[in-house]
């Protein structure tokens, strides 16, 4: 199906275990985002790419690791993972050409760390 | 750094009642982009509607409206002739046209609103 898919919509782990987040589109969007929510603090950017190869950090990037080896897929890895990161997690993509384009989301995964 | 903020937390109103929900912003950029996203309790994120800040015209999606007053720096969504579907969290979202290093013009989301529409 078209459009921004997210995996593994639910998830539990451990501290300490590595946990990574697929996101995959087919819009060929150029620009990727990933944000957590959190109660009391709406979205908040985690990391985000403007292409293939190209990466960069948003306002919470610590305890994550992004890589964008293909223009559709963006996924985020917690490497160690810990309680605090226990949250829902959005992706989004958009195309280039300024503010006029919407950022899509995905449906989210829940993710809890024990 | 640009802030959004959502005063309230929650609001609840009946069907069919006109709601307005409330969105202030900070920031030192003349161009800009706001958005208002629902969120349902299936967790999608959708945009609802979105307004240029060059434009003076309020815009304006079927029962959804926004009053934009750039001066006060503020942005409320008007909801007419609510419905039990838009029963939703409510993010107002910021974004400035500034290019940063790749130009990703990133979205600030404000703390969000819970609406319920009751029948």
């Amino acid at each position: 199906d078209a459009g921004i898919t997210q995996s593994p919509r639910y998830k539990i782990t451990e501290t300490g275990r590595q946990v990574t987040l697929m996101c995959h589109q087919t819009w060929s969007h150029s620009y990727m985002f990933w944000y957590r929510q959190d109660l009391g603090h709406g979205l908040r950017l985690i990391y985000y790419s403007a292409a293939a190869d190209i990466t960069d950090k948003g306002e919470v990037p610590d305890g994550y690791v992004v890589s964008r080896s293909k223009t559709e897929n963006f996924p985020l890895t917690l490497e160690s993972a810990t309680r605090s990161q226990t949250s829902v997690y959005f992706c989004a993509s958009k195309r280039a050409g300024g503010g006029r384009e919407t950022q899509y989301f995905g449906p989210g995964t829940r993710l809890l760390v024990l | 750094a640009q802030t959004v903020t959502q005063s309230q937390p929650e609001m609840s109103v009946q069907e069919a009642e006109t709601v307005t929900l409330s969105c202030t912003y900070d920031t030192s950029e003349n161009n800009y982009y706001l958005f208002w996203y629902k969120q349902p309790p299936s967790r999608q994120m959708i945009l609802v509607i979105r307004q240029e800040a060059y434009k003076q015209q309020n815009a304006t999606e079927n029962r959804f409206s926004v009053n934009f007053q750039k001066a006060a720096k503020s942005f409320s969504l008007k909801i007419s002739d609510s419905q039990l579907g838009d029963t939703a969290m409510y993010f107002c979202a910021f974004m400035d046209l500034v290019f940063i290093i790749q130009g990703a013009q990133k979205l600030v989301f404000g703390q969000g609103t819970r609406l319920t529409i009751n029948p």
